[in-house]
């Protein structure tokens, strides 16, 4: 099956600095998902990317749909401390489907 | 006014016991889902339903036998509980790809 495999594993960053992650396919994906858990909850979608080479904010995050179709990013730029949680990517396990294969997840948190 | 809910949020039960975790949305969407998350926060598909009928089932045991008497509520029923069906157990519902995620169940077999 699909795998979808994110780095780092884990980051462990000062408020204020900068992030960035990325996820990687074993197979070609039309759509990506981004999503954050905050602890105790479920996964919330903070961006959506439909075309390959597509670019999108969500206020301090930004994320990519990598050219080969095999990859997206995710950046988050001044981060606070309510960015801590875990980031997942998920993509439609095939075309037209509305199965999600979700990432391994990047646990961000934030040093005081 | 929660989109997605589940309950029970905690779940605490001896090996062996039969269990049930309900969700409800209210968001319209016709596709509902089950995904379990382990120990490692490995987010996996078990079922998914689509106005009440079942589309996908990720070759999980039989002793899982997920229920949608209507197309806004799945529940989960879970007979024979093992140590390893220790996780998180999400509810979700969606359109367009674009999943709704309940708060999430965890259960805990002593």
């Amino acid at each position: 099956g699909q795998q979808l495999n994110q780095s780092p594993q884990s980051m462990f960053i000062q408020e204020g600095e900068d992030v960035s992650m990325n996820c990687t396919s074993s197979s070609i994906f039309n759509t990506w998902l981004w999503y954050k858990q905050d602890p105790g909850e479920g996964p919330v979608l903070l961006i959506a990317l439909y075309k390959a080479g597509e670019l999108t904010s969500n206020g301090r995050l930004t994320a990519q749909f990598g050219i080969t179709r095999k990859d997206s990013f995710l950046n988050i730029s001044a981060s606070i401390p309510s960015d801590v949680g875990i980031y997942f990517c998920a993509g439609p396990a095939n075309f037209g489907n509305e199965k999600l294969t979700f990432g391994t997840g990047t646990r961000l948190t934030i040093i005081p | 006014d929660t989109a997605v809910s589940q309950t029970p949020k905690y779940l605490v039960t001896q090996m062996g016991n039969d269990k049930s975790i309900k969700c409800e949305q209210n968001l319209g969407h016709d596709t509902m889902y089950w995904y379990k998350q382990d120990s490692k926060k490995f987010l996996k598909i078990m079922f998914s339903y689509n106005n009440k009928e079942l589309i996908i089932n990720e070759t999980v045991p039989n002793r899982f036998s997920p229920k949608s008497p209507d197309k806004a509520h799945l529940n989960l029923h879970i007979n024979s509980l093992e140590l390893g069906d220790s996780a998180v157990y999400f509810c979700a519902s969606s359109r367009s790809n674009k999943l709704f995620f309940g708060s999430g169940t965890q259960l805990s077999v002593l």
